[in-house]
C-alpha cells in the first residue's frame, strides 16, 4: 500500500523567515513519482514540482526547494525567505505506476500561515 | 500547459436533488480523470478514477449508486451526485491526465464547493 504522511498540520511563522514542511511516503514500487502542490484559499490546486524515484537531485526554484532522500524516503520542502502570500495548505503527493491510471495519494496537509 | 476546466464552481441544491459537476480537459484528450473528495481542512480523498468508455472504478466505501460517473468523451467526465444530502456538501475536484504525453502528470480543476441545504 502507498501512503504519505505530512505530520505537520499547521506551520505558522513570521515573513521572511524560512520554513521547512515535512513529507515522508511508503511505497514497496521502485518506480514512484513524488509531488507538491499549494492550494490557496481559492481551492484550486497549483502543482509545484513533481520527482521520479530515480532522479535525487534537489532542486531549487526561485525561494522554492525541495530535498529527495531515498534513504528516509522524504520529500521535503523548504520556502526560503517566506511571504505572506506564500499562505497556503501544501500537499505532498505519491503516484506509483508509469500509466495514464495511475492514481495521486495525497498527504493530510500542511498549512502554513505566514504572518507579516 | 494543460488546462482542466471544472463546472460549476459554487452550488447550492436542496436536499434529495441531484447536481451534476463537469470536468472538462480542454487541450488535450484525457482517457482517465479522476475525482476526489475534500472535507474542510481536510486531504483530498480519492474517490473513484473515471475511464473514457468504460465503468468508473471507485475507491473502497463510495457509494456507486450515490455518486455517479460518467466519461462519456475524450476530453469530458461528470459526477453526479444523487440524492443529494447536507452529508455530501464537500470540495469536489476533478483531475486528467493527458494520454498522448507524460501520463505521470495530473491536472485539476479548480474545484467544485457543494453546499447541500
Amino acid at each position: 500500500a502507498q501512503k504519505v504522511t505530512q505530520a505537520q498540520t499547521e506551520i505558522s511563522v513570521v515573513e521572511k523567515e524560512d520554513v521547512t514542511l515535512d513529507c515522508v511516503y511508503e511505497t514497496r514500487d521502485t518506480t514512484y513519482y513524488l509531488f507538491w502542490y499549494k492550494q490557496p484559499p481559492s481551492g484550486e490546486l497549483v502543482f509545484l514540482i513533481r520527482r521520479n524515484s530515480f532522479d535525487e537531485q534537489n532542486e531549487i526554484s526561485g525561494r522554492y526547494s525541495w530535498n529527495f532522500q531515498k534513504s528516509t524516503s522524504s520529500f521535503n520542502f523548504t520556502i526560503t525567505a517566506s511571504q505572506v502570500v506564500d499562505s497556503a495548505v501544501y500537499f505532498c503527493a505519491l503516484s506509483v505506476l508509469y500509466s495514464s491510471a495511475s492514481k495521486i495519494i495525497f498527504g493530510s496537509g500542511t498549512r502554513l500561515s505566514i504572518r507579516p | 500547459g494543460a488546462v482542466v476546466s471544472q463546472h460549476p464552481s459554487r452550488v447550492i441544491c436542496k436536499s434529495g436533488t441531484s447536481v451534476k459537476i463537469e470536468c472538462r480537459s480542454l487541450d488535450f484528450q484525457a482517457t482517465t480523470m479522476f475525482w476526489y473528495r475534500q472535507f474542510p481542512k481536510k486531504s483530498l480523498m480519492l474517490m473513484a478514477t473515471s475511464n473514457e468508455g468504460s465503468k468508473a472504478t471507485y475507491e473502497q466505501g463510495v457509494e456507486k449508486d450515490k455518486f455517479l460517473i460518467n466519461h462519456a468523451s475524450l476530453t469530458l467526465s461528470t459526477l453526479t451526485v444523487t440524492s443529494a444530502h447536507p452529508e455530501d456538501s464537500s470540495f469536489y475536484i476533478c483531475s486528467a491526465k493527458n494520454g498522448q504525453e507524460d501520463a505521470t502528470e495530473a491536472f485539476f480543476g479548480q474545484g467544485t464547493r457543494l453546499t447541500v441545504v
